[in-house]
């Protein structure tokens, strides 16, 4: 079973670019059966999906975030990337990033998700 | 586009079942066989335990199965156990120009 693992900073000031990685284990990001997502929970709200990643570089987003979301792919590393631009307090929320099997369309491996706090 | 709606929280003792609803519209859980649960414990990844509404993963007990009518999906635990007390949450895709997976709201299992 494959595993992913989230990291980057806990901590990002209003404005700034929030920038998490994903790093997969046990399996290859470069598969054809899979995209690979970032999904993210705000505390106390329900879950939001941000976006997935062919290991093309295709990509999907959710559009009430695309104007300031990218992901990156990185098939050299089996990482892949989330950047959050012009990040605001909205934006704090336990980041989670999966892999999703595309003749499914299921998240069907996840990471433990990362706590990323936007303030001053 | 709006999440699915959950109960925020079912309970039972052990033994029990308890079912657990995830509402959406016609243009996610009424529009496709695509519906996923998922069990959380805190502190720990989401586990996948139902895809395309009744089908469980390798592993996953037959006390979990999944259902669904019209716009409506659910979720039933037969036989509870202490084990099973987690957030449970459910997945759709969604044929909408925001975004093309939705989730529901969650739902706390408690075992009484």
């Amino acid at each position: 079973q494959p595993q992913l693992q989230e990291s980057g900073p806990g901590l990002v000031k209003p404005s700034e670019t929030l920038s998490l990685t994903c790093s997969v284990s046990g399996g290859s990001i470069s598969s054809s059966e899979y995209y690979w997502g970032w999904i993210r929970q705000p505390p106390g709200k329900g879950l939001e999906w941000i976006g997935n990643i062919f290991h093309s570089g295709s990509a999907h987003y959710n559009t009430s975030l695309k104007s300031r979301v990218t992901i990156s792919v990185d098939t050299s590393k089996n990482q892949f990337s989330l950047n959050l631009r012009s990040v605001t307090a909205a934006d704090t929320a336990v980041y989670h990033c999966a892999r999703l099997l595309r003749a499914t369309d299921v998240f069907d491996v996840w990471g433990h998700g990362t706590m990323v706090t936007v303030s001053s | 586009q709006s999440a699915l709606t959950q109960p925020a929280s079912v309970s039972g003792s052990p033994g029990q079942s308890v079912t657990i609803s995830c509402t959406g519209t016609s243009i996610d859980v009424g529009n496709y066989d695509l519906v996923s649960w998922y069990q959380q414990h805190p502190g720990k990844a989401p586990k996948l335990i139902i895809y395309e509404v009744t089908k469980r993963p390798s592993g996953i007990s037959d006390r979990f199965s999944g259902s669904k009518s019209g716009n409506t999906a659910s979720l039933t635990i037969s036989g509870l156990q202490a084990e099973d007390e987690a957030d449970y949450f459910c997945c759709s895709y969604a044929l909408s120009p925001t975004s093309i997976y939705v989730f529901g709201t969650g739902t706390r299992v408690t075992v009484l």
